[in-house]
């Protein structure tokens, strides 16, 4: 079983419909990620957050929410989707200590077209 | 200019070629990444290092610090070693990731 896992894999909307993301892992790890991917643009962080009460904004926040439910899940909401929010959406965790302290590990994307 | 940057951004090579893919980055940093995205668009990691080198299987990482600058080295390429590959620094120890733009390599049998 993959150890971080997104929801859903693939996702097509409206513009102005509320979408969620979700993300769960089992790696126990503390700092989980949203980040979105553009062509060209390279991965971009939407929001992080280190424990479940620590919530940052990245570098492209407006227009996105997230909610840390718990440890092991971070859930990524569009509250009324636009179409420059067609992206590929990527979910990360890493660890606290020791090498998993620098590394990341990602979960498969979610693809998500605004209509 | 970017924090990070790659070269070449596209690059289709034959099978058997050897491939180098080249990052610069402008941060001081604890760690350097190499990321493999493949066509059905998972990410993983193939290396992170922070000083000289690192080699697993035909895939081989270098960095060097007082350059800034990081180098991936395909040797004997395959049409399996098709994807994006992505240079990431971590500014910090611990800090977020900041990703250059990917290069997308296409080995062609």
């Amino acid at each position: 079983d993959a150890d971080v896992t997104q929801t859903p894999r693939n996702r097509i909307t409206k513009t102005g419909k509320r979408i969620m993301l979700e993300c769960s892992q089992t790696k126990g790890h503390d700092r989980m990620y949203w980040y979105r991917q553009d062509p060209g643009l390279g991965l971009r962080l939407i929001y992080y957050s280190f424990d479940v009460k620590d919530i940052n904004k990245g570098e492209i926040s407006d227009g996105y929410s997230v909610s840390r439910q718990a440890q092991a899940k971070f859930s990524l909401s569009l509250e009324s989707a636009i179409p420059n929010q067609t992206a590929l959406y990527f979910c990360a965790t890493a660890g606290t200590g020791g090498r998993t302290y620098n590394e990341q590990f990602f979960g498969p994307g979610t693809r998500l077209t605004v209509l | 200019k970017n924090e990070v940057e790659q070269s070449p951004q596209n690059l289709t090579a034959q099978e058997g070629e050897f491939i180098t893919i080249n990052c610069s980055y402008s941060v001081g940093i604890s760690a350097l990444h190499w990321l493999q995205q493949h066509p059905g668009g998972g990410i993983v990691s193939l290396f992170m290092l922070s000083s000289g080198k690192k080699k697993h299987g035909r895939l081989i990482a270098t960095i060097n610090i007082q350059e800034k600058h990081s180098s991936l080295h395909i040797t004997a390429s395959h049409p399996r070693d098709s994807a994006v590959y992505i240079c990431a620094v971590s500014p910090g120890y611990g800090q977020n990731f900041v990703f250059g733009p990917g290069t997308r390599l296409s080995v062609l049998p």
